[in-house]
């Protein structure tokens, strides 16, 4: 069965610094792959997202993720971090069935705390 | 289009009530999805729709949960003999069901049973 585990389950940074938040998922063909980020008391917005081609995939707020087949993995990072992005990150893959996926199977999620 | 809505944003029931909960995707996605989030977790599937037709369902969806997508726009989520353990926030998402296509999350419904 599919799955994914987010090993972090907390992670503080200063502000300015880098960031990488560890992804690994369970899946035998090329999954789809997602990053989703979530501030309190609101739903999902998606980060960025990986179907095929380039691994090193760019999405919104300067965030970026890198598939990585060998390791089964989707990290995600960003070279400096703001204050704003305190939240939390959810990575995903989506289950597939013939012509795409059909539903979302989420870690549990990397909470981020950001220091001034 | 403003994204995906869902109405109520919170819902406080006593135990044993029944509760329904309503989102509205976007208008021109035929697929719509729930999810239910405890705290400190993450999203569990719980069923979707294409168009009309309800597609697949979790074994989280017990038999007092029903869904229902009456003409392919916004869909449903009731609840029934609510009990405490079914305090969490109700997501609902949308896509185009297309292979390449990202799901929209709403804001999500909070539910607590007391």
């Amino acid at each position: 069965a599919q799955s994914v585990t987010q090993p972090d389950i907390h992670i503080t940074v200063s502000e300015g610094a880098s960031l990488e938040l560890r992804c690994n998922y369970s899946y035998g063909a090329t999954p789809y792959l997602f990053w989703y980020v979530q501030s309190p008391g609101q739903g999902l917005q998606l980060l960025l997202k990986y179907f095929s081609g380039d691994t090193l995939v760019q999405g919104i707020k300067g965030f970026e993720a890198e598939f990585k087949r060998s390791q089964s993995s989707f990290n995600l990072r960003k070279p400096s971090v703001h204050w704003s992005d305190a939240a939390e990150y959810f990575c995903a893959v989506g289950a597939t069935s013939s012509g795409g996926y059909n539903k979302l199977i989420f870690g549990a999620g990397t909470r981020l705390a950001v220091h001034p | 289009d403003t994204g995906v809505s869902q109405d109520p944003r919170h819902k406080i029931t006593k135990r044993g009530q029944n509760v329904t909960f309503r989102c509205d995707p976007i208008s021109e996605h035929n697929r719509l999805y729930w999810y239910r989030q405890t705290l400190g977790q993450g999203p569990e599937f719980l069923t979707y729709f294409q168009n009309e037709a309800q597609l697949e369902k979790s074994r989280l969806l017990s038999d007092r949960f029903s869904a229902e997508r009456p003409k392919g726009s916004f869909s449903t989520l009731e609840i029934q003999r609510t009990e405490q353990g079914d305090s969490a926030m109700y997501l609902c998402a949308s896509s185009l069901g297309d292979r390449n296509t990202e799901a929209f999350f709403g804001q999500g419904t909070r539910l607590t049973v007391v």
